[in-house]
């Protein structure tokens, strides 16, 4: 079956620090990686979509300045927040596809700014 | 624009009574649903997904029929257990991971 690895878990920083967060497809094939948001509300914000072979596409509110991702194979992809602040704690999910139109979820890495 | 409406939680139920968590949406397009269960600590599963109009999707015991007339997709379980506790989410896709959207969650608590 399908399944998406995310790591680390849950990871904690200093404010104005950074930290990366990595994605890995098993089982398939990720032509397109979502990365998400989900705030304590529990809804979801879209921050950016990477296919491969393409421009990655971030939504307004976010930016490759401060969501760099890389998304290099159809197996793996990662993004980093850079100079995090307490504004970007919340659990960041990475959804990949398969072209079918579905999205495969990871576990999520869970954000803590100090 | 595209959007979807789900039931607002929370949701608390006794162990072997039913479920409905009703879900609207919204699109000029023809979308493919999907219902997305999310767990404490996990990132949210794929529970189905209906791609045509008028079919109905299954898992676990859960089951939602595409109703392409009333812009509809509810979720059913005719008795939930425990075990079902968790975030319920609708979301269409009209194609392409641009435009996926997610409802804001229907918590479900069951008791025992």
């Amino acid at each position: 079956g399908a399944l998406v690895y995310q790591y680390p878990r849950r990871t904690i920083c200093k404010s104005g620090t950074s930290m990366r967060m990595e994605c890995q497809a098993v089982g398939f094939q990720a032509t397109s990686v979502a990365w998400y948001r989900q705030s304590p509300q529990k809804t979801f914000e879209l921050i950016a979509l990477s296919t491969v072979n393409s421009a990655i596409k971030y939504e307004q509110n976010f930016t490759q300045e401060k969501f760099p991702i890389s998304h290099p194979n159809l197996s793996f992809s990662s993004m980093t927040v850079l100079n995090a602040y307490l504004e970007d704690r919340g659990l960041y999910l990475c959804g990949a596809g398969t072209g079918g139109g579905t999205l495969y979820f990871g576990s999520g890495t869970r954000l803590t700014v100090l | 624009g595209d959007s979807v409406t789900q039931t607002e939680g929370p949701v608390t139920l006794s162990e072997g009574t039913s479920l409905t968590v009703n879900c609207s949406y919204e699109t000029k397009q023809y979308p493919t649903l999907f219902w997305y269960v999310q767990y404490p600590g996990e990132g949210p599963q794929l529970l189905f997904k209906v791609p045509k109009a008028n079919e109905k999707g299954s898992s676990r015991g859960f089951e939602a029929t595409y109703n392409k007339e009333a812009t509809s997709f509810h979720l059913q379980k005719a008795s939930v257990q425990e075990s079902d506790s968790a975030v319920y989410y609708c979301a269409l896709s009209k194609g392409g991971y641009q435009n996926f959207y997610f409802g804001k969650g229907t918590s479900l608590t069951v008791i025992p």
